[in-house]
């Protein structure tokens, strides 16, 4: 079945440094991918999306770009600040017939004044 | 904005209490879901529903039932609290099932067996 893997966290970073959380997956279709982001005490919400292959969705200075010959969907950003700490959940969703948003373990990232 | 309300922020309840959580979306959204988070294993699906009065069971729907007697309203209910259901409980809804359709979360409840 379709499946979402993400890099264990917890990821820590000074401010401004470079992030890069990795997410693969594994799908039967044509699937659209998703990030969400999860603040502390929030629930999750969309950070950006993509809906095929070679679309890069962005969204607050993060980046990530749909690869289907690696089927991956990293995300990125340049400078992180102490503000986006938080959770970050890859995700995805097949495109027809199916019904259910599956969700990536969850990568926390903390970052440093 | 759309918006996903869920009654209780944070429950304590007595092993073998009936709980319900409920949940209201604004956005007249086709779709709802309740989601369970526990620490290292992400979210997993409890239930969801397609239409008003309409459920399905989704990876971990044992010890809950949901109802949905109104397009707006989804509730979670434990007929009978366990310790092992301590957890966070996510509701959410979405527009349809089409591919790319986003998410929307309510801010959880968490909930607290004892």
């Amino acid at each position: 079945g379709d499946s979402v893997t993400q890099m264990e966290g917890p990821v820590t970073l000074s401010e401004e440094a470079f992030l890069t959380i990795n997410c693969t997956y594994t799908a039967t279709g044509y699937p659209s991918l998703f990030w969400y982001v999860q603040y502390p005490g929030e629930g999750l919400q969309l950070l950006l999306k993509a809906t095929k292959a070679d679309d890069k969705g962005s969204n607050k200075g993060f980046e990530a770009t749909y690869r289907k010959e690696t089927t991956s969907f990293h995300l990125e950003k340049g400078s992180v600040q102490v503000s986006d700490s938080a959770v970050y959940f890859c995700a995805l969703s097949e495109r027809t017939g199916g019904f259910k948003t599956i969700f990536g373990a969850g990568t926390r990232l903390f970052v440093k004044a | 904005d759309v918006k996903v309300t869920q009654s209780s922020r944070y429950l304590v309840k007595r092993t073998g209490e009936k709980v319900f959580l409920e949940c209201v979306q604004d956005m007249d959204h086709e779709n709802m879901f309740w989601y369970r988070q526990d620490p290292g294993l992400g979210l997993r699906l409890i239930y969801f529903s397609y239409d008003v009065k309409m459920k399905e069971k989704g990876d971990i729907p044992e010890g809950y039932s949901v109802s949905r007697e109104k397009k707006e309203r989804f509730s979670l209910i434990l007929e009978s609290a366990s310790t092992n259901q301590t957890s966070m409980y996510l509701c959410a809804s979405s527009l349809s099932f089409l591919g790319g359709n986003t998410i929307y979360f309510g801010e959880g409840s968490w909930l607290t067996v004892v």
